[in-house]
């Protein structure tokens, strides 16, 4: 069983590149989330998806944009990359929403993203 | 703004020993709790939850205590083993929906 996939595992971009960071899950859940972890730090939601055609922002989704097409895909793109955006992306995903016991999220192995 | 945080960025502790990790959370209404351990390179992976109608949870080595009181959430593992090393986080989840909320994270450091 897979759960959630992230690729690529590393990349480096120069500023103002962009770049799409792809992510899927195997385990037909509707709510899919993006995070990115700073060094020492937890982490901060970018955007979230709750079904195939509905995303929403987070707490930090300036610079950032995202789709869902589809329940199991949810890629996450950067348009003129940043410094201030080199950080480790996390995926997520998870069966429910709000304080439910099974409203677990799983989360992929991350992206760890340099910006020089 | 309302935020979730933890007490110690950093504990070592002797392989054998419990270990005890805490975690302060601002927003009183937050119905729901979740400690997740992050191993270097890795993404968090769940432990265990609790609901706020719960003021104790136990699960395999690992009991979570939650006092409303004084809004606290705390972890323990019992005779932590050198793979409990890792970053653990706490997050709640609000009463408005399901986005979690963490915390800075803690670092567990086990000595052998």
């Amino acid at each position: 069983n897979a759960g959630v996939t992230q690729t690529p595992k590393f990349r480096i971009l120069k500023i103002g590149q962009s770049m799409t960071l792809q992510c899927t899950q195997d385990m037909n859940h509707n709510y899919m989330y993006w995070y990115r972890q700073d060094p020492g730090m937890g982490l901060k939601l970018i955007y979230y998806s709750v079904g195939a055609g509905i995303t929403d922002k987070g707490e930090v989704p300036n610079g950032y944009n995202v789709s869902r097409s589809t329940t199991e895909d949810f890629p996450l793109r950067l348009e003129l990359a940043a410094p201030s955006q080199t950080s480790v992306y996390f995926c997520a995903s998870s069966y429910l929403s709000g304080g439910h016991p099974n409203n677990i999220q799983y989360f992929g192995a991350g992206t760890r993203l340099s910006v020089l | 703004g309302e935020s979730v945080g933890l007490h110690l960025p950093t504990l070592s502790v002797q392989e054998g020993d419990n270990s005890i990790i805490n975690c302060a959370y601002s927003n009183s209404a937050s119905d729901y709790f979740i400690w997740y351990k992050q191993e270097s390179g890795k993404g968090p992976q769940f432990i265990i939850d609790i609901r706020s109608n719960m003021d104790k949870r136990q699960g395999q080595r690992v009991t979570v205590l939650l006092n409303k009181t004084v809004k606290h959430l705390s972890l323990q593992i019992a005779a932590t083993q050198p793979g409990d090393s890792a970053v653990y986080f706490c997050a709640e989840i609000p009463p408005q929906g399901g986005k979690l909320i963490f915390g800075q994270g803690t670092e567990l450091s086990v000595k052998p």
